[in-house]
């Protein structure tokens, strides 16, 4: 299987900071990967599809990159709305594979 | 609009059996890939399973912790999908949510295993 490892763990930020979360995975996944949104007693939502194509109705300030090993989710300038967990899921091969997750918070 | 609604969560026996649900309406859900998501309390998110679409004979394919016990299956008639669960542990307690593609998600039902 494909161990998917988030970093940081979690992170306290302010409104308006830029913040950046990384996902790297056990073996190359192309740009097989998903970031996911969310917020406590809600269903995850999907900001990013194919490691970098923003999901329809997704806030631009919302970015991913990267390709094979490492990827990132960069939050151009953090919105108070943003304060959430985010999710990297792999889907190059089964079992698909979830990274354990960032908890962003305010500082 | 796309919409996912998931039903049939409750509280179980360990040992006992459950039926999963999730209407789909806005799309035709035969014409997708179909996934089961769960998340046990205060935990992170675990695939669960993937029906393929019906173009791609609606093969399955299963996390390793559920194999044999979970099956997944559909109904076009009702545009809807379904998760059977057997042999039900505790470690199976989570919201399950089911999902067009990991794209989609419903808002999730709870399954609770406990004596």
């Amino acid at each position: 299987d494909i161990q998917m490892t988030q970093s940081p763990s979690s992170l306290s930020a302010s409104v308006g900071d830029r913040v950046t979360i990384t996902c790297r995975a056990s073996q190359g996944i192309r740009n097989d990967l998903g970031w996911y949104q969310q917020k406590p007693g809600k269903a995850p939502k999907r900001l990013i599809y194919a490691a970098a194509s923003l999901q329809s109705g997704v806030p631009s300030r919302f970015s991913g990159s990267g390709s094979g090993t490492e990827f990132t989710l960069t939050i151009s300038s953090l919105q108070p709305e943003d304060f959430a967990t985010y999710y990297c899921l792999q889907y190059n091969s089964y079992p698909f594979t979830f990274g354990p997750g960032t908890k962003v918070d305010i500082k | 609009e796309v919409q996912l609604v998931e039903s049939g969560g409750n509280l179980v026996q360990p040992g006992g059996s459950l039926r999963l649900s999730c209407a789909a309406s806005g799309f035709t859900s035969s014409d997708y890939h179909m996934d089961w998501v769960r998340q046990a309390p205060g935990k992170g998110l675990e695939w669960v399973g993937r029906s393929r679409s019906k173009a791609n004979s609606y093969t399955t394919e299963y996390a390793a912790s559920v194999k044999g016990r979970f099956t997944i299956s559909r109904d076009d008639s009702k545009n809807s999908l379904y998760l059977q669960m057997i042999s039900l542990q505790s470690e199976d307690t989570a919201v399950y949510y089911c999902a067009r593609g990991v794209g989609y998600w419903g808002q999730g039902t709870q399954v609770t295993v406990s004596s």
